[in-house]
């Protein structure tokens, strides 16, 4: 069974504080997201991953970085966390391909104080 | 640059009534269309996608939806509501690679007893 886990479910952080938000998938999946989503706006791309160590910037990149060191694993990281970063975040993956469905882990509620 | 507009961030029916989602895309080329759902606290998941086959799509949980490109529609139905189905519901869709997906601000539906 197709599985993305993430590594917190809720998280609270002080504001300039350093956040990484982890994500893995056991599917071999070339591709992996973040999104955002926030009350209204939908699902806004953070940054995709299309394979190890190559990541493009989405919609929103403002104020973050991402990792992928190894195939499974892709991390989000606030460099100084910010109050307008309260989110919902969601991790993704699926194969490389124009129609392939992806993939939604649990999502990481954060809340920056 | 394609996107989705959903009608109605908020629909609420009585169980046993049809559910219908609007859902109205934007593309300069062919596009490809999903339906996702999301359960309270969890991530997304795939209901159906449209992949230029059949305009009919069958997904699950008895959901269709249609593609009508003379009215550049992709609205969800389902005949019975049924309580399970309270949940939010995300359109999204891609044109070129499924990195470019574009999601809806999504629509809450409420299943009345």
């Amino acid at each position: 069974d197709v599985k993305v886990t993430q590594s917190s479910r809720y998280l609270v952080k002080r504001t300039g504080e350093k956040v990484f938000l982890e994500c893995v998938q056991d599917m071999d999946h070339e591709n992996m997201f973040w999104y955002r989503q926030d009350p209204g706006l939908g699902l806004r791309l953070i940054y995709f991953s299309y394979d190890v160590k190559m990541k493009e910037k989405g919609d929103i990149p403002e104020g973050y970085s991402v990792s992928r060191e190894k195939k499974e694993r892709f991390s989000l990281i606030l460099e100084s966390a910010s109050t307008n970063q309260t989110s919902m975040y969601l991790c993704a993956s699926s194969r490389a391909g124009r129609v392939e469905t992806q993939y939604f882990g649990p999502g990481t509620r954060l809340l920056v104080l | 640059a394609q996107s989705v507009t959903q009608l109605g961030s908020h629909v609420s029916v009585s169980e046993g009534a049809l559910v219908l989602l609007r859902c109205n895309y934007s593309s300069s080329v062919p596009p490809y269309l999903f339906w996702y759902v999301q359960y309270p606290n969890q991530g997304l998941q795939l209901l159906l996608k449209y992949t230029s086959a059949a305009t009919l799509v069958k997904g699950i949980n008895g959901f269709e939806a249609e593609f009508k490109k003379s009215e550049t529609s992709f609205h969800l139905t389902k005949p019975s509501a049924h309580m399970s189905d309270a949940a939010e519901y995300f359109c999204a869709v891609t044109s070129y690679n499924n990195n470019d997906m574009r999601f809806g601000a999504g629509t809450r539906l409420t299943v009345k007893p």
